[in-house]
């Protein structure tokens, strides 16, 4: 696609739901990533993909954050039984260059989720 | 690890005067360092970016940054403020693969 898109742009759900957002990156960009935005904070690194492998998920929160992206393109973050430290805008990047820290990261508009 | 430093999570600044937002970098190896800026409901958008070819950079909307390596700063500057610029700034910097964030510095413009 032209840009990163992100589903949904807002989700609300109660605590104790589970959730999945979605992100498809610019056609062809190798690296993937998922960011946690808390509000008044800047973006923290959750975890990223060069096509469908993941090499780094450190920044994952807990066992109950996954991220997959099986065919290389699309990918989905899942948080499984909300609480509420999980509401925050989940962006999602991407970058046509794999192995290399000279290039843009492209980000979508995020998905804004509440958990009640 | 590398980080950065944002001073000042609020700035405000006159139309038409000079923005100075501040970033100053830690990092072990030469950094890669990027200012990003957000406006409201948009993503981050890549505003310039630092990778050792010069130390001042000039990006879009007529802003530039210089990198300092003595002061390990990488501030950001524009002559002169537009309505236009009322957002907030985030200065990264770049290892292994992943972006790290400063905290970010919301910047208004006062008419």
């Amino acid at each position: 696609g032209a840009g990163v898109s992100q589903s949904p742009r807002y989700k609300v759900t109660k605590r104790g739901q589970d959730v999945t957002l979605r992100c498809d990156p610019i056609s062809s960009h190798a690296t993937l990533y998922w960011y946690q935005q808390a509000l008044g904070q800047g973006p923290e690194f959750l975890t990223y993909f060069n096509y469908e492998a993941q090499p780094d998920k450190s920044g994952l929160p807990s066992d109950r954050f996954s991220a997959e992206r099986p065919e290389g393109s699309i990918s989905t973050l899942t948080i499984q039984r909300t609480e509420q430290r999980d509401s925050a805008m989940y962006r999602c990047a991407s970058s046509p260059v794999r192995g290399s820290n000279t290039g843009e990261l492209f980000f979508g508009e995020g998905s804004r989720l509440t958990v009640l | 690890a590398q980080s950065v430093t944002q001073l000042g999570s609020h700035v405000s600044v006159s139309e038409g005067a000079l923005v100075l937002l501040r970033c100053n970098y830690s990092s072990s190896v030469p950094p890669y360092l990027f200012w990003y800026v957000q406006y409201p409901n948009q993503g981050l958008q890549l505003l310039l970016k630092y990778t050792s070819a010069a130390t001042l950079v000039k990006g879009i909307n007529g802003f530039e940054a210089e990198f300092k390596k003595s002061e390990t700063s990488f501030h950001l500057t524009k002559p002169s403020a537009h309505m236009s610029d009322a957002a907030e700034y985030f200065c990264a910097v770049r290892a292994n693969e992943k972006l790290t964030f400063g905290t970010g510095t919301r910047l208004t413009i006062i008419p």
